[in-house]
Formats: C-alpha cells, sequence, structure tokens
C-alpha cells in the first residue's frame, strides 16, 4: 500500500506571495492532519480535515486555510507570505478523526523556504 | 495548557549503551500516546503506541514504552542502542489532535 504523498517536495517562494501544498493520503484514509515543523517551534498542529470537513484547528493566523476533496486528498493554503512561514509542513493520515485516537502516518513534508 | 514535555533535548551514547528518553504529559482523562521517529532525511516513522491495557508496549526495532498513568508518563527505553538508532524521537498525545513534545536528538557513537 502506498504511503502518504506530499506535493511538491521543496518550495522556494517570496515575501508576500501565496503557496498551495497537496497531500495524498493513504488509500483508504478519511482523515488529512496538517502540521508544521521548524527548529523553533518544533512539530504544531495545523488543522484536520474529515470527509470534506475541518474538524479541528490549530492555532495558526487565517493566512493557513485548506480544504479535502471528495477522494480524501487535502490542500493547504498559505497566502501572504512571512518568513516565519519557512518550515517543513507536514501531512498525516488517517483511517479515523484524530480524536478517535487512530495512528496517524506521516508523509516526507513539503519544504517551504520564504525569500 | 495541554501539553507534552519531552526531558532530554539531546542525548549522545555509545553502542550498546541503554536509552531512555523521558515524556510527561498534562491531559487529564483518557488520552492515546505515542512515540514516533525520524531518521536524518526521512520522514517521521511510528515506533510505538500505546491506547488501553498492558502498560508496558513494545515497538519496532527493540523499543519499548512504560505508561505509568499516575505520574502522567510515557518514557521510551531500548536496552542497547544502535548505531543506526540515531535520530529524533517524538512523544505524541492524542486526545482530540495529536500534540507532540519538543523532541530529543539521540546520537549514538560507533
Amino acid at each position: 500500500k502506498a504511503g502518504v504523498t506530499q506535493t511538491p517536495r521543496y518550495l522556494i517562494k517570496t515575501r508576500g506571495q501565496q503557496v498551495t501544498l497537496s497531500c495524498s493520503p493513504i488509500s483508504g484514509h478519511r482523515s488529512v492532519s496538517w502540521y508544521q515543523q521548524t527548529p523553533g517551534q518544533g512539530l504544531q498542529f495545523l488543522f484536520e480535515y474529515f470527509s470534506e470537513t475541518q474538524r479541528n484547528k490549530g492555532n495558526f493566523p487565517g493566512r493557513f486555510s485548506g480544504r479535502q476533496f471528495s477522494n480524501s486528498r487535502s490542500e493547504m493554503n498559505v497566502s501572504t507570505l512571512e518568513l516565519g512561514d519557512s518550515a517543513l509542513y507536514l501531512c498525516a493520515s488517517s483511517l479515523a478523526v484524530a480524536g478517535a485516537g487512530d495512528t496517524q502516518y506521516f508523509g516526507p513534508g513539503t519544504r517551504l523556504t520564504v525569500l | 495548557a495541554q501539553s507534552v514535555s519531552q526531558h532530554n533535548h539531546h542525548v549522545i551514547l555509545s553502542e550498546a549503551a541503554s536509552l531512555e528518553l523521558g515524556c510527561n504529559y498534562s491531559y487529564g482523562g483518557t488520552v492515546n500516546l505515542f512515540w514516533y521517529v525520524q531518521y536524518p532525511g526521512q520522514h517521521l516513522q511510528l515506533l510505538l503506541k500505546y491506547f488501553s491495557g498492558d502498560p508496558l508496549v513494545k515497538g519496532i526495532k527493540g523499543f519499548e514504552a512504560e505508561f505509568i498513568k499516575s505520574k502522567f508518563s510515557f518514557n521510551l527505553r531500548k536496552p542497547s542502542v544502535q548505531w543506526s538508532d540515531t535520530a529524533e524521537y517524538f512523544c505524541a498525545v492524542n486526545r482530540d489532535k495529536l500534540s507532540f513534545g519538543a523532541g530529543t536528538t539521540v546520537t549514538v557513537r560507533a
């Protein structure tokens, strides 16, 4: 069974631009969660989608948004990029919602650099 | 606020030494507990998890962890490390979302 895939793997953007990252979950998984990983803040939860609905949201500004499609693929968007948005963005999928305690499986991440 | 604390930021040991990484959480009630590992250049992988039952859980690559409810702890152990265990280790707690500790970098010297 294929794992979680994320595209693109690397991105370089400039301040003020916007970016869209994509995540394809493991086949059959309906929950997709997004995390931001930085050396200073560690792994921080962004949001979770299940059956095309946002189920939970972390403490990030409204510039960070996401959506999920009927095939469970998910995208996250960051508008008006800031230097501090440079990070590794991780996507994780699971069968059930995170609150059910199901194991989350992580993708390789998208490395975003904002110049 | 809910939090997950990992006691050590960086641990350096020699091959064959024993490893124990501490993890404490501040959530009340029922939680699901995980240890993930991130090898250099690789993505996060599940080492082991605790949902219920026997508080001593065994994972991959000889790792085990013990859940002590009264201490809100979920410490990771390995009796004898190898050079290939060099990685970053994350403790995580799941209530309505997965919350991670800051991570512990483990360097094993050959």
